[in-house]
């Protein structure tokens, strides 16, 4: 089956710690994208990827950083910076940048 | 720029009564228009999407939204309510010229029995 998976579904880490999220597609698509969100804040645009090894900051790209060197793999770094990182975390792909996105389950994340 | 606005953030109806989820987007250039559905501690699902054909676009699990130029508007609606269809739904909007797509701030439906 075609899909876009995340792991782990449940991530605790300590304060001052970086963290990675996994995001892997087998869709074949060319744009990935990382939204965080927050209760009652919607959708949130971290940083997105067109094409391997090119990569754009969304709206809130501080305190984050992400890597594209293989079309299927899209991973987050949440690193200390992140004044705030507790949240949850959505992986989405399209074929087109244009065209309608695929979430895998998401990711969330405690920092205590 | 591409915008998009969700009027009213909570939604609540009787199961079997009309849903309606309002949108309104703001774009310079033709734009593509999408609904999500999010479940609880789920990843969005595509309910249905505007793609300059039909400016009538059914959705899967009965929903259907209505493409207005003239209103800048992209409501969803469903004839009847289902217990299952208690969810948040996103609008988004997308434009050739961008790399991403705009997201709603969400409307979470709640069905009453």
């Amino acid at each position: 089956d075609g899909g876009i998976t995340q792991s782990p579904k449940y991530l605790f880490r300590k304060e001052g710690q970086n963290v990675t999220l996994s995001c892997e597609q087998n869709l074949n698509h060319d744009a990935m994208y990382w939204y965080r969100q927050d209760p009652g804040q919607g959708l949130r645009l971290i940083y997105y990827s067109q094409i391997v090894n090119d990569f754009q900051k969304g709206d809130i790209a501080e305190g984050y950083s992400v890597s594209r060197e293989k079309k299927e793999s899209f991973p987050l770094t949440v690193t200390s910076a992140q004044k705030n990182p507790t949240a949850f975390y959505l992986c989405a792909s399209s074929m087109k940048r244009f065209y309608e996105q695929y979430f895998g389950p998401g990711t969330r994340l405690t920092v205590t | 720029a591409q915008s998009v606005t969700q009027l009213g953030s909570h939604v609540s109806v009787s199961e079997g009564a009309l849903v309606l989820l309002r949108c309104n987007y703001s774009s310079s250039v033709p734009p593509y228009l999408f609904w999500y559905v999010q479940y609880p501690n789920q990843g969005l699902q595509l309910l249905l999407k505007y793609t300059s054909a039909a400016t009538l676009v059914k959705g899967i699990n009965g929903f259907e939204a209505e493409f207005k130029k003239s209103e800048t508007s992209f409501h969803l609606t469903k004839p009847s309510a289902h217990m299952s269809d208690a969810a948040e739904y996103f609008c988004a909007v997308s434009v050739d010229n961008a790399g991403k797509s705009t997201f709603g701030d969400g409307t979470t439906l709640t069905v009453k029995p």
